[in-house]
């Protein structure tokens, strides 16, 4: 069964700190993406990545990082959290090919920033 | 800029109504239309339409796309509480491109 692992299901941070998302697929898929989800916004790609090393900005990269070193892991940082970055998180993997769901996501992470 | 539009954007039903979600998109280039399911967790996946017309079932749900107008819809027939969640629809572009547009989505609520 396919599997996308995000590290933890909830996290409460303070203004300030540094935070580390992870996920994990397991899929050896190329493809991978984190979103953010908030009420009435729906979806929105913060980064992607093709490959191990390449990353792409999404749609709303700013105040956000990301780090491939490997193709089944993509993390997603948060250099300095602000309370306008407390949402949920989704981690998403896909490998093209006939594959009909595409995207294959990851139960999300909460984040509240205090 | 690729567009996704969802209509409603909640609804409230009693258990063994029927339903329409719709999803309106306007997109550069068109490969694919999905539509997902998210309850407390992950989205998980409906159907993927690419030709007109055809209609793609599973159970009580149901789903077709419009090429012409650029919409599709998503029918669910006696609706029970476990159908209460967000839908989603979302776009492919074309061009083996994997950067779906989602739409802000359909909250359900099926009450008994």
């Amino acid at each position: 069964d396919v599997k996308v692992t995000q590290s933890s299901r909830y996290l409460v941070k303070r203004t300030g700190e540094k935070v580390f998302l992870e996920c994990v697929q397991d899929m050896d898929h190329e493809n991978m993406f984190w979103y953010r989800q908030d009420p009435g916004l729906g979806l929105r790609l913060i980064y992607f990545s093709y490959d191990v090393k390449m990353k792409e900005k999404g749609d709303i990269p700013e105040g956000y990082s990301v780090s491939r070193e490997k193709k089944e892991r993509f993390s997603l940082i948060l250099e300095s959290a602000s309370t306008n970055q407390t949402s949920m998180y989704l981690c998403a993997s896909s490998g093209g090919g006939t594959t009909n769901e595409k995207l294959f996501f990851g139960s999300g992470t909460q984040l509240s920033v205090l | 800029e690729d567009k996704v539009v969802q209509s409603p954007l909640s609804l409230v039903v009693h258990e063994g109504d029927t339903v329409t979600l719709n999803c309106s998109y306007e997109v550069t280039n068109f490969r694919s239309l999905l539509w997902y399911k998210q309850e407390k967790k992950a989205p998980t996946f409906l159907f993927m339409l690419t030709s007109s017309g055809i209609e793609k079932k599973s159970g009580r749900l149901s789903s077709i796309l419009d090429k012409k107008e650029l919409f599709s819809i998503l029918n669910i027939t006696a609706t029970q509480t476990g159908d209460s969640a967000v839908y989603l629809c979302a776009v492919e572009p074309g061009a083996g491109s994997y950067q779906l547009t989602f739409g802000k989505g359909t909250k359900l609520s099926v009450i008994p």
